[in-house]
C-alpha cells in the first residue's frame, strides 16, 4: 500500500521566492496536516483540511496557506521565503481528521539560501 | 505548547527493555497519552496510546500512572532500529494537532 507521498524530497529556494509542497494522502484518507519540523526541535502544526475544509491552523504566518482539492491530495505555499523557512516540511494523512491513524509522509527538506 | 516533560536522550543495551519516561501533571481527564518515534529522516511513526489503562501492542507497552500524571513507554527488547526520537503527546481524541515537544533520543547500543 503506497503510504503518504510528498513531493519534493528535496529543494533550495532563495530568500523572498515561494514554495508550493505538494502531499498525497493515504488512499480513503480524508484529512492532511502540515508540520514544520526545524532542525533539532519537534514538528509544530500548521493547518489541518478535512473534506476541503480548513479545521485548524498553528501560530505561522500569513505567508503560508494551504488548499485541499476534491482528490484530498494538498498543496502547502510559502511566500515571501526567510531563512527560518528552512526546514522538514511534514504531511500527515489520517481517515476522519481525530483520533489514531495518523500517517506521516518522510518530508519535503526546504532549504533557503 | 508541549504539555510534556521529558529526558534529552538515553542510551539502552541492545536486547534489553528500553523504558522511556513522560510527565504530563497537567493532562486533562479527557486527553489522551500518545507516544510516537522518528528515525532519522523520516516522518513520525505511530507507537500507541491510552488513555488511562496500560496498554500493550506489538511494538511497546504503555504504562500510565493511576494519578495520569506520567506514563512510561516500554519497548521490551530494543533493537539497533530502535534508535529513534521518541515523542509523548497528550492531546483529545478528537483534537486536530499534536505538539510533539523535543522528545527524547533513544540511542540503542550493541
Amino acid at each position: 500500500d503506497a503510504g503518504v507521498t510528498q513531493s519534493p524530497t528535496h529543494l533550495i529556494k532563495t530568500r523572498g521566492q515561494h514554495v508550493t509542497l505538494r502531499c498525497s494522502p493515504i488512499s480513503g484518507h480524508k484529512s492532511v496536516s502540515w508540520y514544520q519540523q526545524v532542525l533539532g526541535q519537534g514538528p509544530q502544526f500548521i493547518f489541518q483540511y478535512y473534506e476541503k475544509e480548513e479545521r485548524g491552523r498553528g501560530n505561522f504566518p500569513d505567508r503560508f496557506s494551504a488548499r485541499q482539492f476534491p482528490n484530498y491530495s494538498s498543496e502547502l505555499n510559502v511566500n515571501a521565503l526567510l531563512l527560518g523557512d528552512s526546514a522538514l516540511y511534514l504531511c500527515a494523512s489520517s481517515l476522519e481528521g481525530q483520533g489514531i491513524g495518523y500517517t506521516f509522509g518522510s518530508g519535503t527538506r526546504l532549504t533557503v539560501v | 505548547d508541549a504539555k510534556t516533560t521529558q529526558p534529552p536522550s538515553m542510551d539502552c543495551a541492545e536486547g534489553r527493555a528500553a523504558n522511556l519516561p513522560c510527565n504530563h501533571s497537567t493532562i486533562s481527564g479527557n486527553e489522551y497519552v500518545y507516544w510516537y518515534r522518528q528515525i532519522h529522516s523520516q516522518g513520525p511513526q505511530y507507537i500507541i496510546h491510552g488513555l488511562k489503562n496500560n496498554e500493550t501492542n506489538e511494538m511497546a507497552s504503555l504504562i500510565i500512572t493511576e494519578d495520569r500524571k506520567s506514563s512510561t513507554l516500554i519497548l521490551p527488547h530494543a533493537t539497533l532500529r530502535d534508535t529513534a526520537v521518541y515523542y509523548c503527546i497528550v492531546r483529545l481524541l478528537t483534537g486536530n494537532q499534536f505538539y510533539f515537544g523535543t522528545g527524547t533520543s533513544l540511542t540503542v547500543i550493541p
